[in-house]
């Protein structure tokens, strides 16, 4: 089946610091990736919609300065969280679509925990 | 603007049937879908409704009535793993094709 893996699966780090997070599509090519984060107990937030080779789609509300996304290949995209706050701590969580498939099945990563200090 | 609702918590026994239903509010619809997901763990895909009635797939079925914006999600000889939070999901096309996801509902399942 397909895998998405996320790299790292946890990061601690300071306040002021910027953290970049990995979202890999393993076994098939991912057409559109995702990045959500999720607060405990609640539900996943969609951030923003990332095609390969283009620009980003942020949702409203969420800084596209402060949280860079790139996706440079139908198989990578990343997260920066730059400047990470303690407000920004949370579980985010990348998906993709695959090109056979289409979106009505998102292959979701593992997540990735930040705590920022 | 986009809405789903879906309740809070549910509790059943092992052995039983739960369902949990979702009603969405959205144009552009195309389609509900169903994910688990544990605690500490990432959300996988259940299922996808995009004609009405019912889909099944094991012991999961998932039901659509678009005419009245409502779906379910039956889950039926209840396992303790089943004990999980599930959410329902739709595809809107509104400002780009992109997933929305409802609150989630947390299901516990007792011995």
């Amino acid at each position: 089946g397909a895998v998405v893996s996320q790299h790292p699966s946890w990061v601690i780090c300071k306040s002021g610091t910027s953290v970049k997070i990995e979202c890999r599509s393993l076994d098939f090519q991912a057409t559109t990736m995702f990045w959500y984060r999720q607060f405990p107990k609640q539900s996943l937030m969609l951030m923003a919609t990332s095609n390969e080779g283009s620009k980003a789609t942020y949702e409203q509300g969420v800084e596209k300065d402060k949280f860079l996304i790139n996706h440079a290949s139908l198989t990578l995209s990343t997260l920066t969280v730059t400047s990470a706050h303690p407000e920004d701590s949370s579980f985010y969580i990348c998906s993709a679509t695959d090109r056979v498939t289409a979106w009505e099945t998102q292959y979701f990563g593992p997540g990735t925990r930040l705590l920022v200090l | 603007g986009q809405s789903l609702e879906q309740p809070s918590e549910v509790t059943a026994v092992e052995g039983a049937i739960v369902q949990i239903n979702c009603t969405y509010q959205t144009s552009g619809f195309y389609g509900l879908s169903w994910y688990q997901q544990h605690d500490g763990g990432a959300p996988t895909f259940l299922s996808y409704n995009a004609l009405d009635g019912l889909e099944e797939t094991g012991r999961f079925s998932s039901f659509l009535s678009r005419s009245d914006s409502y779906g379910y999600l039956l889950l039926q000889e209840l396992q303790m793993k089943d004990s999980a939070s599930y959410f329902c999901a739709v595809r809107d096309d509104t400002g780009g094709f992109k997933t929305i996801f409802g609150a989630g509902t947390r299901l516990f399942v007792k011995a």
